[in-house]
């Protein structure tokens, strides 16, 4: 069954934490992904990855960065956490299909609080 | 603007109602769409993809229209399990996936 994990349920840091935010795939898909949900708003993207060592600026980047060494693995840093930055970040992976567009699989989510 | 808009709800309905929810999308090149379901507290999964010609799945009807610029989704003989929010999504050019902000549904006994 496809899988994509995230490291963290719940997460709880103090303004000005650099943070950590871990997602691995097991499916060996191209194109990983970091969203960002909060009430109201729906799914944001902040960064995406084609490929190893890829990136591209999603909707919202200021504040993050990303990291991608290994196909399977997609990180999300917060160089310095804001209360602003609370929100539910959900991992996704994809395998696009020419033409069909893609499907997306999600992580379970990070709930992330900074205090 | 949002780029994708729907009705926040939530919508309460009993159970074995039809219940239709519509989304607008504001950008004509859009290539692709979709519903996603997304249980509280859970990630969204996807729950079909919506064609020109329109398409059904079992009690879950997908319709677009390119013309306006909108798509609906249509759930008969509601279940109890069929409560959740159902995003819809866009994909244009390139990478861009673009989720309206979700419609809440209550199934009721």
């Amino acid at each position: 069954d496809v899988k994509v994990t995230q490291s963290s349920r719940y997460l709880v840091k103090r303004t000005g934490e650099k943070v950590f935010l871990e997602c691995v795939q097991d499916m060996d898909h191209e194109n990983m992904f970091w969203y960002r949900q909060d009430p109201g708003l729906g799914l944001r993207l902040i960064y995406f990855s084609y490929d190893v060592k890829m990136k591209e600026k999603g909707d919202i980047p200021e504040g993050y960065s990303v990291s991608r060494e290994k196909k399977e693995r997609f990180s999300l840093i917060l160089e310095s956490a804001s209360t602003n930055q609370t929100s539910m970040y959900l991992c996704a992976s994809s395998l696009l299909q020419a033409g069909t567009g893609e499907k997306l699989f999600f992580g379970s989510g990070t709930q992330l609080s900074v205090l | 603007r949002k780029e994708v808009e729907q009705d926040p709800g939530p919508f309460n309905v009993p159970e074995g109602a039809t219940v239709a929810f519509n989304c607008t999308y504001s950008n004509s090149a859009s290539q692709s769409f979709f519903w996603y379901r997304q249980d509280c507290r859970k990630e969204p999964k996807l729950l079909m993809s919506v064609y020109s010609s329109g398409n059904e799945d079992g009690r879950f009807t997908a319709q677009l229209n390119r013309a306006s610029q909108y798509i609906s989704l249509l759930i008969r003989d509601s279940k109890l399990s069929d409560s959740a929010t159902y995003l819809c999504v866009t994909l244009g050019g390139g990478f861009k996936t673009i989720f309206g902000a979700g419609t809440r549904l209550f199934v009721k006994a």
